[in-house]
């Protein structure tokens, strides 16, 4: 399997919350990030967590990470149309220099 | 915030052609920065990392010279594809991290190329 995890797709309605899951294999992950994608668009950094953290919120966004499962989800609240992209998960750690390995991003489709 | 410029956006070139993709750090000095490829519908494949004044370090399966990059100075790296073939098509995406001086920063990505070779 990958060593990183995401559905492919998610579709919510607006103004309601999603949820975007990932899971991960390194136990030793020291970072975790979830990145932004739009059409045609490099990935724009939302947020990242720490793994000595638990849950990380900012805004609209909050992260939630157990480690014992190796789990990390991202929460966006009253979702709107603009929020209508790819989602990246992704982790690092002190082996690997601290560059990413991402999992292969979760369309999110936000409709009216 | 740190900002990456990346360009071209977009680029098409004839087969058997060589084309340069600049990446810039426009606010910060990037000692290194790191060359992605994008699939559709994969995951972003780290081609190889960038490191001023000295040669990259390539991936496993990643052709060096076929994609020849140079990190001339702390804000410029380049990716260029030689002898370009339809397969080379992808969107490319370079990134680089911002010291903060705080532990380890996130990578900053600029807005990609879209590579199409005819």
């Amino acid at each position: 399997g990958e060593d990183v995890e995401q559905s492919l797709f998610l579709s919510v309605r607006e103004g309601d919350s999603s949820v975007i899951n990932c899971t991960y294999t390194d136990s030793s992950s020291t970072y975790l990030y979830w990145y932004k994608q739009e059409p045609g668009a490099g990935l724009q950094l939302l947020t990242y967590i720490f793994s000595n953290m638990d849950m990380k919120q900012d805004q609209r966004l909050t992260v939630l990470l157990n480690k014992k499962d190796k789990h990390l989800s991202l929460r966006i609240a009253d979702t709107q149309t603009g929020d209508s992209a790819i989602y990246f998960c992704a982790e690092s750690i002190s082996g690997g220099s601290y560059i990413p390995t991402f999992g292969r991003g979760t369309s999110l489709i936000v409709h009216p | 915030g740190a900002v990456v410029s990346q360009h071209p956006s977009r680029v098409i070139c004839k087969s058997g052609t060589s084309v340069k993709i600049e990446c810039r750090s426009l606010d910060f000095q990037a000692t290194t920065m790191f060359w992605y490829r994008q699939f559709p519908k994969k995951s972003l494949m780290l081609m190889a990392t960038s490191n001023e004044g000295s040669k990259a370090t390539y991936e496993q399966g990643v052709e060096k010279d076929k994609f020849l990059i140079n990190h001339a100075s702390l804000t410029l790296s380049t990716l260029t594809v030689t002898s370009a073939h339809p397969e080379d098509s992808s969107f490319y995406i370079c990134s680089a991290r911002a010291p903060t001086g705080q532990g380890v920063t996130p990578l900053h990505f600029g807005n990609g190329t879209r590579l199409t070779v005819t």
